[in-house]
């Protein structure tokens, strides 16, 4: 069974730019959820989609959202991107329907802005 | 808002040792769950504890949680430097996870 595929693996932008990251779940699973890791904020929640409805959000201002598919892939868009947004953007997928329900992560996206 | 501590943050072993690692976390759950971090890599499941008292075991590491005290543990049995990795522990409320600062655990000789 393929696990979470996350893509592109590393990408460079510059100030100002936007990006956006891709998540393929694994198969069966309908709940995508992203996560952000910087080494000094460490591992923060940014949101999670389900059935194509964003069902939770974290504290992340307006330029960072979301969207998921028919098919359960997701992606995650930043615009006008900062210096801060440097950082490894992981995916993680589950086949929970309530709250409950084991993640599993995808390689990350890791993202450099200049 | 639902803290996560971890402590230590930073623990170095030798091989053979035992050593335990704490999570505590600051409003109610029963969901916890430990990952392991290899340097530049994602982040591996290491256990799922869904109920107070339950305690998972896998080679040298073992689990535990205990929902009143709010508290889980991770002990290290008898350290090997394949175990040196950075371990988080992660709470959930309603799907969203808030992870702990991590523990940096290296293992010498």
């Amino acid at each position: 069974k393929a696990g979470v595929t996350q893509t592109p693996r590393y990408l460079i932008k510059t100030r100002g730019q936007q990006v956006t990251l891709s998540c393929s779940p694994i198969s069966g699973h309908r709940s995508v959820s992203w996560y952000q890791q910087t080494p000094g904020q460490g591992l923060q929640f940014l949101f999670e989609y389900f059935s194509e409805t964003q069902r939770n959000k974290g504290n992340f201002p307006g330029r960072f959202s979301g969207r998921q598919f028919s098919n359960s892939r997701s992606e995650m868009n930043v615009s006008t991107l900062e210096l801060g947004d440097s950082a490894l953007y992981l995916c993680a997928s589950s086949d929970r329907t309530g709250w409950t329900g084991e993640l599993f992560f995808g390689e990350g996206s890791r993202l450099t802005v200049l | 808002e639902l803290k996560v501590e971890q402590n230590p943050l930073f623990l170095s072993m030798q091989e053979g040792k035992n050593y335990t690692i704490y999570c505590n976390y600051s409003t109610t759950s029963d969901r916890l769950y430990w990952y392991r971090q290899d340097p530049g890599k994602s982040l591996e499941s290491l256990f799922v504890l869904l109920s107070n008292g339950a305690v998972k075991q896998e080679g040298r590491l073992m689990a535990s949680l205990d929902t009143k005290a709010r508290l889980s543990t991770l002990h290290i049995t008898a350290a090997v430097h394949d175990l040196s990795a950075t371990y988080f522990c992660a709470v959930d409320s309603y799907g969203k996870l808030t992870f702990g600062q991590g523990t940096i655990l290296t293992v010498h000789p």
